[in-house]
């Protein structure tokens, strides 16, 4: 069975800057997605970046960027220039590719200082 | 499009009694989820559906627990009779599904908060 697992529990990080939260995954499939989401205080989901496994090259959005290792199974989140607004709990997500269902991480708060 | 939509946003019932909370997934998808998320399990995969079919409910905690899809663009979900240790959120989310591409981004509705007392 697949299985997602973030190791850090909470995380702070000063306003400006760079921030990374881990992801490892165990899985034994060859094709699969990860995503990250994020969940403000108002608790909606919010997708931040996808990346497809057979893709080498590492997703990009904006400010968030993502770190994937596939042999390592590791998705690391990359955040620059951290703003308030980032506060908020980050969950990554394997999407099965057999069944399109998700196993969610047991997440990572993230604090952002002034 | 308004996105997945739940109701009602917030539940309060005393134990014992029944709770029905409703989806209505965005129009076009094919595959719908029901999560919960509490603070001790974070968020479990409790059923979902492919074209309006129950594919796994294996997350289904117990026979108190049931869900629905009559048609395409409405879930429903169950607790009968609702226990204090199903206060949680409970979310709803839905995906292009099979067919749907080569990826299923799964977009979430913004929860119901139930508390049993």
């Amino acid at each position: 069975a697949q299985t997602v697992t973030q190791s850090q529990p909470e995380m702070s990080v000063q306003e400006a800057e760079t921030v990374t939260l881990s992801c490892t995954y165990d899985t034994s499939e060859s094709n699969y997605y990860l995503f990250w989401y994020k969940q403000p205080p108002s608790r909606q989901m919010i997708l931040v970046i996808r990346q497809e496994a057979y893709k080498q090259q590492n997703a990009t959005e904006n400010r968030f960027s993502v770190n994937f290792q596939k042999a390592a199974k590791s998705f690391s989140l990359k955040i620059s220039d951290s703003q308030l607004g980032d506060t908020a709990m980050y969950f990554c997500a394997f999407e099965d590719s057999g069944t399109y269902k998700y196993i969610f991480g047991t997440g990572t708060r993230l604090k952002v200082l002034a | 499009d308004a996105g997945v939509i739940q109701s009602p946003r917030h539940e309060v019932t005393e134990m014992g009694q029944e709770v029905t909370l409703r989806c209505k997934p965005i129009s076009g998808h094919n595959s719908l989820f029901w999560y919960r998320q509490t603070m001790m399990r974070g968020l479990e995969l409790l059923i979902y559906f492919n074209n309006n079919v129950p594919i796994d409910d294996s997350g289904m905690p117990e026979d108190r627990f049931s869900a629905k899809m009559p048609n395409a663009s409405f879930s429903t979900l169950k607790i009968q009779p609702s226990e204090p240790r199903d206060s949680a959120v409970y979310f709803c989310a839905s995906s292009l599904g099979y067919g749907g591409g080569s990826y299923n981004e799964q977009f979430f509705g913004p929860g119901t908060r139930l508390t049993v007392l």
